[in-house]
């Protein structure tokens, strides 16, 4: 596609509830981050995928987050038994291999009630 | 610790006026440089970098900015600002680990 594709947009959830947020990178690039934007701050690194090998998973902040790209391809972000203070955007970005600039996609709000 | 500062939380300038962004960085080896721009309910997207060369960088939107090793700085400027550069502005730092380290932001505010 012509972007980072992610979705949902928009994601409310109950305290206690498993989440799954999709990303489509940009065809044909290597590499694939996630990133946390808390509200008011600066998106914070939480894993990075070369391909599908997960290379760097140093800023998930608990055992409850998982992410996987089984394919090299579409990469999932999984937070389990979900707590409150998961409310943020959580950001995708990818690009083309070492060296080259990340481009990122709009993001999904996620909401835990 | 790596790091990147960016001393303004809130900038307002009119519209016509010229504009600097601070960033300090804090990075062990040599740093890659990045200035992004983001708009409320969107993602980021990137105006410039710096990976090596020529120390002032040009970008979108008649962004520029000036690489500074000694000072650990990396701050964007613009001559003459339009309303819709209006947004959250990101500086952020990266190297051979490729994630990126960001700054807190700083919003921009244009008067007409």
């Amino acid at each position: 596609g012509a972007g980072v594709s992610q979705s949902p947009r928009y994601k409310v959830a109950k305290r206690g509830q498993d989440v799954a947020l999709r990303c489509d990178p940009i065809s044909g690039h290597v590499s694939l981050f996630w990133y946390q934007q808390a509200l008011g701050q600066g998106p914070e690194f939480l894993t990075y995928f070369q391909n599908e090998a997960q290379l760097d998973k140093s800023g998930l902040p608990s055992d409850r987050f998982f992410a996987e790209r089984p394919e090299g391809s579409v990469s999932t972000l999984k937070i389990q038994r979900t707590q409150q203070e998961d409310s943020a955007v959580y950001l995708c970005a990818s690009s083309l291999g070492r060296d080259q600039p990340q481009h990122f996609g709009d993001g999904t709000r996620l909401s835990i009630l | 610790a790596q790091s990147v500062t960016q001393p303004d939380i809130h900038i307002t300038v009119s519209e016509g006026a010229s504009l600097e962004l601070r960033c300090n960085y804090s990075y062990g080896a040599t740093p890659y440089l990045f200035w992004y721009v983001q708009s409320p309910g969107q993602g980021l997207q990137l105006l410039l970098k710096y990976f090596s060369g020529d120390t002032l960088v040009q970008g979108i939107k008649g962004f520029e900015a000036e690489f500074k090793r000694s000072q650990s700085s990396f701050n964007l400027r613009k001559p003459s600002v339009h309303w819709s550069d209006a947004a959250e502005y990101f500086c952020a730092v990266g190297g051979e680990t490729d994630k990126l380290i960001f700054g807190t932001g700083t919003r921009l505010q244009v008067f007409p």
